[in-house]
C-alpha cells in the first residue's frame, strides 16, 4: 500500500530561521504530492503540489518543495520562517481517488 | 476560504446516537471525499463521491454511509456512535482529474459522549 512517512513529529525553529519538513513516500509510479498546511481549529490549506515536470515546486507563502525521485522524497522548504508559520503540516500523496497523508509535523516558531 | 462549506462546525452527542454531516462542493467540482482525523489514526480516507455515484471507499466503518445528492452537496451519516468516533471530520472536493487538487471544508469537529 501506498504511504507517506514525515520523520519529524515536532519541529521547532526560531523566527527568521530556514526551516525544512521531511516528507518520503513509498515506492511507485509518478506520485502526485502536495503539502497542506492546517492552523488549529481551521481545516487544511494546500501550500503546493507536484505533479510532472520541473522538480522544483513554489507555493504559496514562499514555501518551496523538492521532488527527488531517488530519494522519494518531497521535502518542504522556506528560507526564513515567520511567527504565522505556526502550524501543522501535512504531506500526501494523490492516487487516483484519495489522498494518504502523512502523520504531520508541528511546526513551532520562538520569537 | 476553499469554498467548501461544511455544517455543522462542531457537534456535541451520546453514544449510540447518530448524526448526519453536511458538505457544499466548491462551485463545479464533481467529486467529494469524506476524511476522519483523530489523534491515533491521523487523517484518513473514508470514502468518495462522485457526481452522485460512490467511486471509493476507504477506512469506512460500516456503522458510517455517504451519500451524494442531485445539487452535489453531500452528507455523512453516522449511527451507533462510540466514544471513538470522536473526530475531526472533513470534507474536501476537485474537479475530478487524476492527481487533482482536493479542497478542504473547515470541518465538522464530533464530540461523542
Amino acid at each position: 500500500a501506498q504511504s507517506v512517512t514525515q520523520p519529524d513529529i515536532h519541529i521547532t525553529v526560531s523566527e527568521g530561521a530556514s526551516l525544512e519538513l521531511r516528507c518520503n513516500y513509498s515506492y511507485g509510479a509518478t506520485p502526485y504530492l502536495f503539502w497542506y498546511v492546517q492552523s488549529p481549529g481551521q481545516g487544511l490549506q494546500l501550500l503546493l503540489k507536484y505533479f510532472s515536470g520541473d522538480t522544483l515546486v513554489q507555493g504559496i507563502k514562499g514555501f518551496e518543495a523538492e521532488f527527488k525521485r531517488s530519494q522519494s522524497s518531497f521535502n518542504l522548504r522556506k528560507p526564513s520562517v515567520h511567527w504565522s508559520d505556526a502550524a501543522e503540516y501535512f504531506c500526501a500523496r494523490g492516487s487516483n481517488y484519495k489522498l494518504t497523508f502523512g502523520k504531520g509535523t508541528l511546526l513551532t516558531v520562538n520569537p | 476560504d476553499s469554498g467548501v462549506t461544511q455544517t455543522p462546525k462542531h457537534l456535541i452527542t451520546a453514544t449510540g446516537q447518530r448524526v448526519t454531516l453536511r458538505c457544499s462542493p466548491r462551485s463545479g467540482d464533481l467529486s467529494v471525499y469524506w476524511y476522519q482525523q483523530s489523534l491515533d489514526q491521523g487523517l484518513q480516507f473514508l470514502i468518495q463521491y462522485y457526481n452522485g455515484e460512490e467511486r471509493a471507499k476507504g477506512n469506512i466503518l460500516e456503522r458510517f454511509s455517504a451519500q451524494q445528492f442531485p445539487d452535489l452537496h453531500s452528507e455523512l451519516n453516522l449511527s451507533s456512535l462510540e466514544l471513538g468516533d470522536s473526530a475531526l471530520y472533513f470534507c474536501a472536493s476537485s474537479v475530478d482529474r487524476v492527481g487533482d487538487t482536493q479542497y478542504f471544508g473547515p470541518g465538522t469537529r464530533l464530540t461523542v459522549l
